[in-house]
């Protein structure tokens, strides 16, 4: 298994289209994260699935943000209606929970620029 | 809302120096993960520490997290251009026994010079 691979690693787009994202985790893991990071900050959670099942939702994920993770497998992040303010990094993560602390695996991330 | 401070927010050493890097928070965390960044990459795993007062190495790191499970430091000894990377704390909370939703600080930005 060669970890969490997010595509596309860059999207450029116009304000007002929509856009998503894809993120295969590693295979075992039934956590799948999604964060956002923007220039000099750390990653801010959006949201997190375990299994197919999406558990939490931040406040900074407006009604214009959807995810899904079908099956438990891959997930995908849609943006609609894109706006300036919406770029920045988007990175997912996985991990295998255990009662004490969770490793997370992130992936490179897809770097979303909105012109 | 639990925030974390990391300082120094920049940090740029001469190769073969020490440092030390800082993350502190007015709230109590469950565990507390190091992790390091560069550019145009995910955070990758250095460390999680579960325990008051615990210390831990990984080679030339090492990691310490606060009796009182507020703060943690990192320190790196004879620091060589590869430990060059942004140093992200991040926090768990204890929530119905699950850990989950990291909450991250800003982050050390570290430039070693050769």
């Amino acid at each position: 298994d060669t970890g969490v691979s997010q595509n596309p690693r860059h999207k450029i787009t116009k304000r007002g289209q929509n856009v998503t994202f894809r993120c295969d985790p590693i295979s075992e893991h039934n956590r799948l994260y999604w964060y956002r990071q923007t220039l000099g900050q750390g990653p801010e959670f959006l949201t997190y699935f375990q299994n197919e099942a999406q558990l939490e939702k931040s406040r900074l994920l407006s009604d214009r943000f959807s995810a899904e993770r079908p099956k438990g497998s891959f997930s995908t992040l849609e943006i609609q209606r894109t706006e300036q303010g919406d770029s920045a990094m988007y990175l997912c993560a996985s991990s295998s929970w255990s009662p004490w602390s969770e490793k997370l695996f992130f992936g490179s991330g897809t770097q979303l620029s909105v012109l | 809302t639990q925030l974390l401070e990391q300082s120094p927010q920049f940090l740029s050493i001469q190769e073969g120096e020490n440092l030390t890097v800082y993350c502190n928070s007015s709230s109590v965390f469950s565990s507390l993960q190091w992790y390091r960044q560069e550019p145009g990459e995910g955070p990758v795993l250095l460390v999680t520490v579960v325990t008051g007062g615990e210390v831990k190495k990984l080679k030339r790191l090492t990691f310490q997290f606060g009796d009182a499970r507020k703060d943690s430091s990192l320190h790196i000894t004879a620091a060589q251009p590869g430990d060059t990377g942004l140093y992200l704390c991040a926090g768990a909370f204890n929530s119905g026994g699950s850990n989950y939703k990291l909450t991250f600080g800003k982050g050390t930005l570290l430039t070693v010079n050769p």
